[in-house]
């Protein structure tokens, strides 16, 4: 069965600094990953997914994620933080089996400082 | 395209009272989701349809929740009776059909229990 682990419950940075928000994740087949941000009260929104193409995978408002087969992490990083990104993030895991179930991790809530 | 349409947006009940939550998918999308996310917590799925097929409802408390999808296109989750830990915002999501593919989320329902 399929797990995922973010390891930051919460994540601060200052606007116009980098971000980076951590995601480990088991899986007994090849995997597809996505990243999900959810703002307040709001539904949650697909910022970018992995599915066994690059490695590096760019997704919406400039943030990119790298797949790493070896350290089983799919980390999403983004150049400057804006004051815009500041809401809960979601790494989900799917198996690329006959099962559809999406597994999501607990999430980390990004602050960003002016 | 329209989105994921889900009503009501908000809703509170006593326990032991009864509750429904209605869904209304993208055209055309095959896959609909119902998520239980408590508070401080990642979505949890509690049952997805394929068309007016069930194809995973193992988390769902089946003494106390139900969820049809009649049709094939909008979908409705009722909890009968409700507890106090039922208190969270139920999401729906849907997609298209086939491996990979993303999920599109409405805004969600946050039920509260008294």
């Amino acid at each position: 069965a399929q797990s995922v682990t973010q390891l930051d419950s919460h994540v601060s940075v200052s606007e116009g600094t980098p971000v980076l928000l951590r995601c480990n994740y088991s899986s007994s087949y090849s995997p597809s990953l996505f990243w999900y941000v959810q703002h307040p009260n709001k539904g949650l929104q697909l910022l970018l997914k992995y599915t066994s193409a690059a490695t590096l995978v760019k997704g919406i408002n400039g943030f990119e994620a790298e797949f790493k087969k070896s350290e089983t992490s799919f980390h999403l990083t983004k150049p400057s933080a804006h004051m815009s990104d500041a809401a809960e993030y979601f790494c989900v895991v799917r198996e690329d089996n006959y099962g559809q179930n999406f597994v999501f991790g607990p999430g980390t809530r990004l602050s960003v400082l002016p | 395209e329209a989105g994921v349409a889900q009503s009501p947006r908000y809703k509170i009940i006593e326990k032991r009272q009864s509750v429904a939550f209605w869904c209304n998918p993208i055209s055309g999308h095959a896959t609909l989701y119902w998520y239980q996310q408590i508070l401080g917590q990642g979505p949890k799925l509690l049952i997805q349809f394929q068309n007016n097929g069930v194809v995973d409802d193992s988390q769902l408390p089946k003494d106390r929740f139900s969820a049809e999808r009649l049709k094939g296109v909008d979908s409705t989750l009722k909890i009968q009776p409700a507890k106090l830990e039922d208190s969270a915002v139920y999401l729906c999501a849907s997609s298209t059909q086939g491996a990979n593919q993303p999920q599109h989320f409405g805004d969600g329902t946050r039920l509260s229990i008294l």
